[in-house]
């Protein structure tokens, strides 16, 4: 089953323009993670926040994370082209070692 | 370094049929676990195997199995196919088991049941 839930499911936006994919959880985590994907290929691993940490930058990117209301969200700022991809949200599952991921926010980023 | 290698990257099979899927993890990545990826059911944990031992199984039908060699390739293995079986198989390397951070995906082997 979907630990993970993303929200919204697709986003369009201009080059320049930030992003914003929110993603909510059932169970209590370890950490969260969030991955990329390029039409049908492998995931690319962007960052991993800690259930300890409220917030965490990348470059670009910027997460959050509320356990009290079991949420995260990933900021992508100054988007480009580049970015179109699909976005997923990741949880370790209750076994400690799965991960359990959501739906996937689709990104289209307009030059 | 090398990535994460899946092979084939494309398969099309007959239902009925069987068929084994190959993942070389990165050098010195003794863990590696398989996910199935369908539009339907978006990506599922299929299983996890480190030192050559399975330590983890997804919510997946016995049909469906893996192993790990001494070098940490692993193969995945799905008999007497069916059409639900059509999917983006990726796989996932890691140096540590234990806990999921750090993992190093493939571009995944797409499979076709006709």
């Amino acid at each position: 089953s979907q630990q993970g839930e993303e929200d919204p499911q697709a986003l369009s936006i201009q080059e320049g323009e930030n992003a914003t994919m929110n993603c909510s959880y059932k169970t209590s985590i370890n950490n969260l993670q969030w991955y990329r994907q390029n039409s049908g290929r492998g995931l690319v691993h962007l960052i991993l926040i800690r259930s300890n940490e409220r917030e965490k930058h990348s470059g670009r990117l910027r997460v959050t994370l509320d356990t009290s209301k079991k949420s995260s969200s990933l900021l992508i700022t100054a988007s480009r082209a580049a970015d179109t991809a699909s976005y997923f949200c990741a949880t370790d599952g209750q076994a400690g070692t799965a991960l359990i991921f959501g739906k996937g926010t689709t990104l289209s980023v307009s030059s | 370094k090398a990535g994460v290698t899946q092979t084939p990257r494309y398969l099309i099979k007959t239902r009925g049929q069987q068929v084994t899927l190959s993942c070389s993890p990165i050098s010195g990545h003794r863990s590696v676990s398989w996910y199935q990826q369908t539009p339907g059911q978006g990506l599922q944990f299929l299983f996890e195997y480190f030192s050559e031992t399975q330590r983890n199984k997804g919510n997946f039908p016995g049909r469906f199995s893996g192993r790990q060699f001494s070098n940490s390739r692993s193969e995945m293995n799905v008999s007497t196919l069916e059409l639900g079986d059509s999917a983006l198989y990726l796989c996932a390397s890691s140096p540590i088991f234990g806990t999921p951070a750090g993992y190093t995906f493939g571009s995944g082997t797409r499979l076709t049941v006709v």
